[in-house]
């Protein structure tokens, strides 16, 4: 069984450019969750989707992020403009029928 | 579920000791209890989840258990390899399957 894809796996950029992260989840998957995680920090949820329609965004920064998840398929998560607080790992993850999340391996962004 | 916490921050050990970390969680709104392993340059990995005050779940030389009235949870590795190096993450899931994480115990295993 294939595991959740993400891409890219690194990325460079300057404050204030944008940058998009995609996410292929496991098929079958219902739920599709991304995650930021800062050095230090543990991963805080941005947006939860089920199916095509957003759970939760309560933490996702409105004014720069953006996430869709067309057809209830892959999701994008979009930074524009980029700080150099987002700085991060952002991780894609999708929901098994026991609870656990399985998490892809995480695309580092750097802002500078 | 707010306020996961995880001690300790960091743990280096030799190769064959046992170890084990803490997970503490507010008791009240409890839904269930995650734990993830998270190796460099990889994903996390789902080790278990737990429910039930009370549960304990093994697997292989890691085992875990669970007390949701004073709310923690215990992760337990015997014999530790290098291998088991990685950082242990717990993440408390309230309605939802909402999961808040705490922010690790980094494990160094030494030969």
């Amino acid at each position: 069984e294939a595991g959740v894809a993400q891409s890219p796996r690194y990325k460079i950029i300057e404050k204030r450019q944008s940058v998009a992260f995609w996410c292929n989840p496991i098929s079958g998957h219902a739920t599709l969750y991304w995650y930021q995680q800062i050095l230090g920090q543990g991963p805080k949820l941005l947006i939860q989707f089920q199916n095509n329609g957003v759970v939760d965004d309560s933490q996702l920064p409105k004014d720069r992020f953006s996430a869709e998840r067309l057809k209830g398929v892959d999701s994008t998560l979009k930074i524009q403009p980029a700080k150099l607080e987002d700085s991060a790992v952002y991780l894609c993850a999708s929901g098994g029928s026991g609870g656990e999340l399985f998490f892809g391996e995480g695309s580092r962004l750097t802002v500078l | 579920i707010l306020n996961v916490e995880q001690s300790p921050q960091s743990l280096h050990v030799q190769e064959g000791d046992s170890t084990n970390f803490t997970c503490s969680f507010p008791s009240s709104n409890f839904y269930a209890l995650h734990w993830y392993r998270w190796e460099t340059a990889k994903s996390p990995e789902a080790l278990f989840v737990m429910t039930l005050n009370g549960d304990e779940k093994k697997k292989g030389r890691i085992s875990a258990t669970l007390n949701t009235k004073e709310g923690y949870s215990y992760l337990y590795i015997k014999g530790s390899q290098p291998e088991d190096s990685a950082t242990y993450l717990c993440a408390g899931a309230g309605g939802g399957n909402k999961l808040t994480f705490g922010t690790g115990t980094q494990l160094k295993v030494e030969l």
